[in-house]
């Protein structure tokens, strides 16, 4: 059984669409991520919810918004998106914040063209 | 602000001996730290973490960790390294807060050579 998955994991599309990733996680899990991975491996936290709260809102531009209908799923919605937002972006889910370790998802690979 | 540093970009080492990644970190308080591995294409796992106590932390695949409180530094290390381990290495400090915001280092390939 996936823990936390991603969908799509692959997605090319055109500088100003606007296009969404799905994240769930099936662990029963209170807290989840997202984070974006450059060209480097460079690792970023953008958003961390915590029982559909908005916990962690990193300086990220707000074409970028991440909607939580429930604790078991956070989605990430990009509009207009732009060449510098081509990255991996990972989701991640914990049993709750602070000490508890995190688990992620398989990634999805942005391309925008 | 929290920080991590990972001050080695590349570690070479050949199979059978053994490996040290570097860690130090900044952090207010108490710190939680953890170590990740990526493998090629693939989502970080969870290998081990420091939360409190025995400053020596065993974890996934023959990892262990040692915290130093005094040299603010958590080294991932292993006594005799696999070809199997080659991959980046993330390490991540974790502040107490209610927020639980993780920051992680620029991370560290491993290249474990036959």
């Amino acid at each position: 059984d996936t823990a936390v998955s991603q969908t799509p994991k692959y997605l090319v599309t055109q500088m100003g669409n606007d296009k969404s990733i799905k994240c769930e996680q099936n662990l029963g899990h209170d807290t989840m991520y997202w984070y974006k991975q450059d060209s480097k491996k460079f690792l970023k936290i953008m958003f961390s919810y915590n029982n559909k709260e908005l916990i962690i809102n990193e300086t990220v531009p707000n074409r970028f918004s991440p909607k939580s209908p429930d604790k078991a799923h956070l989605n990430l919605h990009i509009n207009s998106l732009e060449l510098g937002d081509s990255a991996v972006y990972f989701c991640a889910s914990s049993q709750d914040r602070g000490v508890y370790e995190q688990y992620f998802g398989p990634g999805t690979r942005l391309t925008v063209t | 602000a929290q920080s991590v540093a990972q001050p080695e970009d590349q570690v070479n080492v050949a199979e059978g001996n053994p490996l040290t990644v570097k860690c130090t970190y900044s952090v207010s308080g108490n710190p939680y730290l953890f170590w990740y591995v990526q493998y090629p294409n693939r989502g970080l796992q969870f290998l081990l973490k420091y939360i409190t106590g025995d400053n020596l932390v065993k974890g996934s695949y023959g990892f262990e960790a040692e915290f130093n409180k005094s040299q603010t530094s958590f080294h991932l290390k292993k006594p005799s390294a696999l070809v199997s381990d080659s991959a980046l290495y993330f390490c991540a400090v974790r502040d107490n807060t209610n927020a639980g915001k993780s920051t992680f280092g620029d991370g560290t390939t491993l290249t474990v050579k036959p």
